[in-house]
């Protein structure tokens, strides 16, 4: 199975501020999607963005977008102007169509936003 | 159902005991997966149905564990004989069809093996 790999355990970021975090992945296919999820305190899992590997164009959404590098196998996340509500666990995820739709997950970033 | 239901949301057993978690997807997803969180950690995937079959079932931890999905739509979770290092959230998610459909996810069963 594809394993994904997000090597920041935890990162800190100053309110108002970007911060960048990783996620490399692996995989011999060429269609396939990622996504990054939002776990904050709560517990309850929220999509923050998507990405179809046969799309070159990286995906926006408001604050979030990503750096998508299909050769490399990097799907990182960027988020702009950090609110203290950002603060949560980030996991990045792997979709394979081919390999029966199954979706795995990263060891999860923990991201912490300083007032 | 608005959401994906999971009950019970905390279950507390004896070690060696039986325990069954259920999942109620929204209705008309097709897809329905099982996650395991231990305490802080990222989500190990245990098992995923299409419909009412389980193409991958490479994630179940031992034989001890075992599901099952009927009718395509609610999948319940058993650990038999349960240990100490059951204790976990456990999470289920669905989506319409995988590929670049959204999954959502319940608010996960928290298991505690004493």
């Amino acid at each position: 199975a594809q394993t994904v790999t997000q090597s920041q355990p935890e990162m800190s970021v100053q309110e108002a501020e970007t911060v960048t975090l990783s996620c490399t992945y692996d995989t011999s296919e060429s269609d396939y999607y990622l996504f990054w999820y939002k776990q904050p305190p709560s517990r309850q899992m929220i999509l923050v963005i998507r990405q179809e590997a046969y799309k070159q164009q990286n995906a926006t959404e408001n604050r979030f977008s990503v750096n998508f590098q299909k050769a490399a196998k990097s799907f990182s996340l960027k988020i702009s102007d950090s609110q203290l509500g950002d603060a949560a666990m980030y996991f990045c995820a792997y979709l394979s169509p081919s390999f029966n739709n199954d979706m795995r997950f990263g060891a999860g970033t923990r991201l912490t936003v300083k007032p | 159902g608005a959401g994906v239901s999971q009950s019970p949301s905390n279950k507390v057993t004896e070690k060696g005991k039986d325990v069954e978690l259920r999942c109620d997807p929204i209705s008309g997803h097709t897809a329905l997966y099982w996650y395991r969180q231990s305490l802080g950690q990222g989500l190990e995937f245990l098992i995923y149905f299409q419909g009412n079959s389980a193409p991958d079932k490479s994630g179940l931890p031992s034989d001890r564990f075992s599901a099952e999905r009927t009718g395509g739509s609610v999948s319940t979770l058993t650990i038999q004989r349960t240990q100490q290092e059951d204790s976990a959230v456990y999470l289920c998610a669905s989506s319409l069809a995988g590929g670049l459909f959204e999954a959502f996810f319940g608010q996960g069963t928290r298991l505690t093996v004493v």
